[in-house]
């Protein structure tokens, strides 16, 4: 499955599947990219980032792509989990440690 | 335990009756901020403050005030709140220009002004 940035803000998908959830993001200095996840009732936790001198950072079952020439962040999610269930948000740094996050997506997936 | 720890967690107030969310983060960071969550909007940052003594707008400041008397305290204070800061708040702390993924978030406090 596969969600359309800012304006399909769900993503619903089957267990085992892969996920791709993407992200437009604004200001064309910006350095340095994260995404994070946020499970009900909690606060941001760190998936994985990227700098932006790289197009591709792989981890553990997730993907970041970053597209400077778009603007467009996506994280990849590899055979998602019930435990994947959460909102996605990316997140931009443009100076320091100043962050600008995305509206989020909502996966939720379906055993 | 590295930690970021935000009092209180759930509040209703009313409108007009000044709080303090109280923010405590115990691994020595410089940098702390505060943002709100928002259906539809994501994260917003509120203020933010790169050392002690050192505060600066976010995003959307406009309502709130902060402190940092101490470097590993936080305080963020609405005078007079109103219905639309009814919101979900999170601290965060992190060594300044420091990676996203050594930024700490807290549990977040549920607040809502009738």
């Amino acid at each position: 499955g596969e969600s359309v940035g800012l304006h399909l803000p769900t993503l619903s998908v089957q267990e085992g599947d892969n996920s791709i959830i993407n992200c437009a993001y604004s200001n064309s200095a910006s350095d340095y990219f994260i995404w994070y996840k946020q499970e009900s009732g909690k606060g941001p936790q760190f998936i994985i980032d990227i700098r932006s001198n790289m197009d591709k950072r792989q981890g553990q079952r997730v993907t970041v792509l970053l597209n400077k020439t778009v603007k467009h962040l996506s994280l990849q999610i590899a055979a998602t989990q019930p435990g994947d269930s959460a909102v996605y948000f990316c997140a931009e740094r443009t100076s320091g440690s100043r962050l600008t996050f995305g509206e989020g997506t909502q996966l939720t997936v379906n055993p | 335990e590295a930690q970021v720890t935000q009092n209180p967690r759930y509040l209703i107030t009313v409108t007009g009756k000044k709080l303090t969310v109280t923010c405590s983060q115990n691994m020595n960071h410089e940098y702390m901020s505060w943002y709100r969550q928002d259906p539809g909007l994501g994260l917003r940052q509120i203020y933010y403050s790169m050392n002690v003594e050192v505060t600066d707008k976010g995003d959307v400041p406009e309502g709130y005030k902060v402190s940092r008397k101490e470097k590993r305290n936080f305080p963020l204070i609405l005078e007079s709140p109103s219905p639309n800061q009814t919101s979900l708040y999170f601290c965060a702390s992190s060594l300044w220009g420091d990676s996203g993924n050594t930024i700490y978030f807290g549990e977040g406090s549920w607040l809502t002004v009738v």
